[in-house]
This record gives C-alpha cells, sequence and structure tokens, in this order.
C-alpha cells in the first residue's frame, strides 16, 4: 500500500477564515478522494480530485465550499472556505491506484473551528 | 433506509473469544466489500477485502459474504484487547459508481481482559 501523508494534522481557526489541507502520496496513483467525518459518525465523501480537471463533487457539497487541486499523482489539495463550527470535523484523504481498486486512507486532519 | 447499516455497539467480548460483526447493504448490485479497522483518534486502516460469496481468511480474520442476503460479516478470532476499535464496513459497485464507497456507521468492538 502507498504510504499517505497530510499536512496539517490538526488546527484550530477562526469562524470566516479558510484552511487548506495537503495529501501527498510515495507513489503515483489514479484515484484521489476527499472524505469528511464528523464526531461520532462514519465517513461521508466530499469529492474525488481528478488530476488536471474540476474535481467531482458528491451532493451537498460544492466547490466554492470546498474548491479541490490535483496538479499530479502524487499531491492534492482540499480547502475548506469561509469557516463555521459546523466544519468541525475529521477531514481524510484517501488512495486508490485505479479505480475500483482498494482505498487507503490517509493519517487525516483534524480541524476544530471556534 | 440505509445503504450500508451496522449495530452501532458497543459489542463487547472477552479476551480469546469469537467476535462476530455485521453489515448489510441495500444494493444488489454491489460487487466489492471492505473492512476497515479505525481506533479512535485514527485513520480508517484496511483489514480485508472479499469480491466473492464464500468465506476469505486472513489469519485471525475472516470475513464472509452471502450476495443472496446482502450480507457481509467479519469474524475475529482469539480476540485480544488490542482489537478494540471501531470497524467500518464499506460497500462499492454499479450502484454507487466503481470508486465510490458507502460506508456504515461502524461498528464499536470492546475485548475485555
Amino acid at each position: 500500500s502507498a504510504v499517505i501523508s497530510q499536512k496539517p494534522s490538526r488546527d484550530i481557526c477562526q469562524r470566516g477564515t479558510s484552511l487548506t489541507i495537503q495529501c501527498q502520496v510515495d507513489s503515483q496513483v489514479t484515484m484521489m478522494f476527499w472524505y469528511r467525518q464528523q464526531p461520532g459518525q462514519s465517513l461521508t465523501l466530499i469529492a474525488t480530485a481528478n488530476q488536471g480537471s474540476e474535481a467531482t463533487y458528491e451532493s451537498g457539497f460544492v466547490i466554492d465550499k470546498f474548491p479541490i487541486s490535483r496538479p499530479n499523482l502524487t499531491f492534492s489539495t482540499l480547502t475548506v472556505s469561509n469557516m463555521s463550527p459546523e466544519d468541525s470535523s475529521i477531514y481524510l484523504c484517501s488512495v486508490a491506484r485505479t479505480d475500483g481498486d482498494t482505498q487507503y486512507f490517509g493519517p487525516g486532519t483534524r480541524l476544530t473551528v471556534l | 433506509q440505509k445503504e450500508v447499516e451496522q449495530n452501532s455497539g458497543p459489542l463487547s467480548v472477552p479476551e480469546g473469544a469469537i467476535a462476530s460483526l455485521n453489515c448489510t447493504y441495500s444494493d444488489r448490485g454491489s460487487q466489492s466489500f471492505f473492512w476497515y479497522r479505525q481506533y479512535s483518534g485514527k485513520s480508517p486502516e484496511l483489514i480485508m477485502f472479499i469480491y466473492s460469496n464464500g468465506d476469505k481468511e486472513d489469519g485471525r480474520f475472516t470475513a464472509q459474504l452471502n450476495k443472496a442476503s446482502q450480507y457481509v460479516s467479519l469474524l475475529i478470532r482469539d480476540s485480544q484487547p488490542s482489537d478494540s476499535a471501531t470497524y467500518l464496513c464499506a460497500v462499492n459497485g454499479p450502484g454507487s459508481g466503481t470508486y465510490k464507497y458507502i460506508f456504515g456507521t461502524g461498528t464499536r468492538l470492546k475485548v475485555l481482559a
């Protein structure tokens, strides 16, 4: 499985600000995803990060709130914009070598919005 | 109706016993099934995946799939306190898109020493 890192590992932010989370993989992968895990909840897919094109967002998530970049096959960023306390959550990136392949998760970013 | 259902637990078993975790899914076209373990404050870690009906064994873990009944289970033999975690069932397939996982809410397992 790939080695996945995320930065930052945690952050405390003020309402109305934005935070960019980075996900780095040690090898090229076709698929990269961003998930949210709210306290006590399971994982919800935010979007699929597509290399060289706009991300594919799931229902309930929009690009203005969660802009995503994927400049190459090993790196992606997720920005949480104009944050509110409801955005307090763990944000996880996952990767799969090909479409339909097993997904592996990064260590996550724990975000608290005051 | 939830797409992937799990009993939230906690499921408590004594050390050395067999822990049985169950998951049902609603999309009959689902093709791939995964079990992840998540320790508190950590990210999900893949335990096993299964694609075909029947049993698949890996060490102390056995995944069981019954597509006709739309359930998948995970057995943990000789349970250890270190197995105490939340176990997430994930399903993907035609209904959700080949790469989209639908996660259950997880079952919290407590292994008592």
